[in-house]
This record gives C-alpha cells, sequence and structure tokens, in this order.
C-alpha cells in the first residue's frame, strides 16, 4: 500500500523555522516527483513545491521562494520542506504529494500555525 | 499565471441527480487540466487528470469533459459520499500548478 507521512509540524513564532519531512512507502520514491501543497484552515488547495526525482530540480511559489527549502532523501524515502523566516500568513496544513502534477496520493497533512 | 475560477461556489443537489461542475482557465491550458475531490478533514483525492481520463478506483459516474479554457466534471447519481468539494488545477503552464477556488456540493 501507498503511504504518504508528514511530520514535523507545529506552533512556531513569525521569523521562526521548522522542517516538515514525510517518509514514503509502497512505491519506487527515488523514480517520483513530489510536491507540498498547503491549505490555510477553510480555504482551498496553494501549490509549494515541488522536486525532481532525483532532487537536483526544484520548484517554488512566488509566495515562499528564499524562504522555503525543498529537498528529499532517497535513501531514507523521504520528502522535506525548509520553512524559515514563516510568516502568520502560511498558518496551513501542509501535504505531501507524490507527482509534480495531479498528484495521485497524499499524505493526510502536518498543521503549521505561526503565531504572532 | 494562469488564474482558475470555479463555478457555482456552491451547489445543492439532491441524491442520485446529476452534479455538473465548471472550470475556467485564464487562458488555454490544453488538456492539462485534473480534478481532486477534498471531504472535510481529509486530503484531496485525484479524480481525472488529462481533463477526461479518470484516475484509479474512480467510480465511472465521475467524468470529465473540455479543452483549452472551460471544463467540466459531471457526477452522474450522486451517491451520499460524493458530498464534497472539488477543485480544479491547471499544469499545462507549470510551475505553478494552480488550482480553482472549489466548488462544494451539498445535500439539497
Amino acid at each position: 500500500e501507498l503511504l504518504l507521512l508528514e511530520s514535523g509540524g507545529g506552533l512556531v513564532h513569525v521569523g521562526g523555522s521548522l522542517r516538515l519531512s514525510c517518509a514514503a512507502s509502497g512505491f519506487t520514491f527515488s523514480t517520483s516527483g513530489m510536491t507540498w501543497v498547503r491549505q490555510a484552515p477553510g480555504k482551498g488547495l496553494d501549490w509549494v513545491a515541488s522536486v525532481s526525482d532525483n532532487g537536483a530540480i526544484t520548484y517554488y511559489a512566488d509566495s515562499v521562494k528564499g524562504r522555503f527549502t525543498i529537498s528529499r532523501d532517497n535513501s531514507k524515502n523521504t520528502l522535506y520542506l525548509q520553512m524559515n523566516s514563516l510568516r502568520a500568513e502560511d498558518t496551513a496544513f501542509y501535504y505531501c504529494a507524490k507527482g509534480k502534477w495531479a498528484n495521485d496520493h497524499w499524505g493526510q497533512g502536518t498543521l503549521v500555525t505561526v503565531s504572532s | 499565471e494562469i488564474v482558475m475560477t470555479q463555478s457555482p461556489a456552491t451547489l445543492s443537489v439532491s441524491p442520485g441527480e446529476r452534479a455538473t461542475l465548471s472550470c475556467r482557465a485564464s487562458q488555454s491550458v490544453k488538456n492539462k487540466l485534473a480534478w481532486f475531490q477534498q471531504k472535510p478533514g481529509q486530503a484531496p483525492r485525484l479524480l481525472i487528470y488529462g481533463a477526461s481520463t479518470r484516475a484509479g478506483g474512480i467510480p465511472a459516474r465521475f467524468s470529465g469533459s473540455g479543452s483549452g479554457t472551460d471544463f467540466t466534471l459531471t457526477i452522474s447519481g450522486l451517491q451520499s459520499e460524493d458530498f464534497a468539494v472539488y477543485y480544479c488545477q491547471q499544469y499545462n503552464n507549470w510551475p505553478p500548478g494552480t488550482f480553482g477556488p472549489g466548488t462544494k456540493v451539498d445535500i439539497k
């Protein structure tokens, strides 16, 4: 069974940092691009970042460029999102998803709350 | 950046009826359009990709159509588990993979 399990969310102050992880299983992680999508409470879906299968190419939404870093460790089947200089508007559920678009599997999400 | 719009914002439908949801792109996305379903407290689920291809395990009552800028998701014979929010996403001009604001399908 394909599983994606996010962790690392929590409460952080404005300007702080947090690193999210997504542990993948049930598929060949190293051959799949991966994506982070976020959703503010009660709001719609917002693409955050994607990474190529080997980690060499990364893509970011303008709203997070320069503050967030997506990376992966294929030896550990794990996807990461390093979030720095966090803002109140970054408060959201963060989902990892398989693929770069039309994502066919999603994790259950982890909540990041940025307080002032 | 391509802007996606969806209509209506809320659609009230009786069980067993047909629901027709619309998605429009600000410029052509060819057939690079996906539909997702999201239920409260759950992650999104891919329903349709390539505008009309059902994802694995998706029932045949879900169908997608359209190309260019105008797309439709049709749910024939709504069942109780279909009441949810539906999002479209374009991936022709990627990144970013822009989502529409969603259509909530609720019980009439």
